[in-house]
């Protein structure tokens, strides 16, 4: 069965680096996300992206945050300069026809912040 | 309460018995999912039931949405141990690639 993966699974950085995290997508979806979850909190929506581009981004992602489909399989996202509060699982999800349909999440890439 | 707000928020049961959880959310959906999670791992998608469908099953999970009260609940039949994780409800209130919204999740037990 397809599955969304992701790259690195773990990652240690020092406050202040750049990081990129990445996905690679089922290969019939359009439409992709990045979520974030705090140790110990709820899952939380940083943004989506459809046809090359954010369709919707939440509070959280600010001018920090930038997303990307470099090719016809990766999804990145990069964190300009890591703040300390960065640290967190982020997970990618893709679906094939949008929100109407069912989000399939990745293993996660679980990100620290020294 | 907050959009997708689950509860119990622990709920420890013995092997053999059902689990419910409950999920409450605010404002209109379109649909509502059900994911578990596994202690520091991914989300497993379980279920997505749409506004206008009242009830699903998919082998011993059933999962209710009742619109009128906003609620939605997720029942786990015959419980085993390897059900033990947290369990999230998610909702998707708009149109297009919006992104879902999640509760804090009920943290399942199922003791041997």
């Amino acid at each position: 069965e397809p599955e969304v993966t992701q790259t690195p699974s773990h990652q240690v950085t020092q406050m202040g680096q750049e990081v990129i995290l990445r996905c690679v997508p089922i290969s019939n979806h359009l439409y992709f996300y990045w979520y974030r979850q705090i140790l110990g909190q709820k899952v939380e929506f940083l943004v989506s992206f459809y046809n090359n581009e954010i369709s919707e981004k939440s509070e959280i992602f600010d001018d920090q945050f930038s997303v990307e489909r470099p090719d016809g399989s990766n999804f990145t996202l990069k964190i300009r300069s890591t703040k300390l509060e960065d640290s967190a699982m982020y997970f990618c999800a893709s679906t094939e026809q949008g929100a109407k349909e069912t989000q399939y999440f990745g293993p996660g890439t679980r990100l620290l912040v020294l | 309460s907050q959009q997708g707000e689950e509860d119990p928020q622990a709920l420890s049961i013995q092997e053999g018995e059902n689990a419910t959880m409950n999920c409450s959310y605010k404002t209109s959906i379109n649909n509502l999912q059900w994911y578990r999670q596994n202690s520091g791992r991914g989300l497993v998608h379980l279920i997505l039931i749409r506004s206008n469908e009242r009830e699903k099953h998919s082998g011993r999970l059933r999962v209710t949405l009742d619109t009128s009260k906003k609620s939605s609940s997720l029942l786990i039949t015959a419980s085993r141990a390897a059900d033990t994780a947290s369990y999230f409800c998610a909702t998707r209130t708009g149109g297009g690639a919006d992104g879902l919204t999640f509760g804090k999740g009920t943290h399942l037990i199922i003791q041997p």
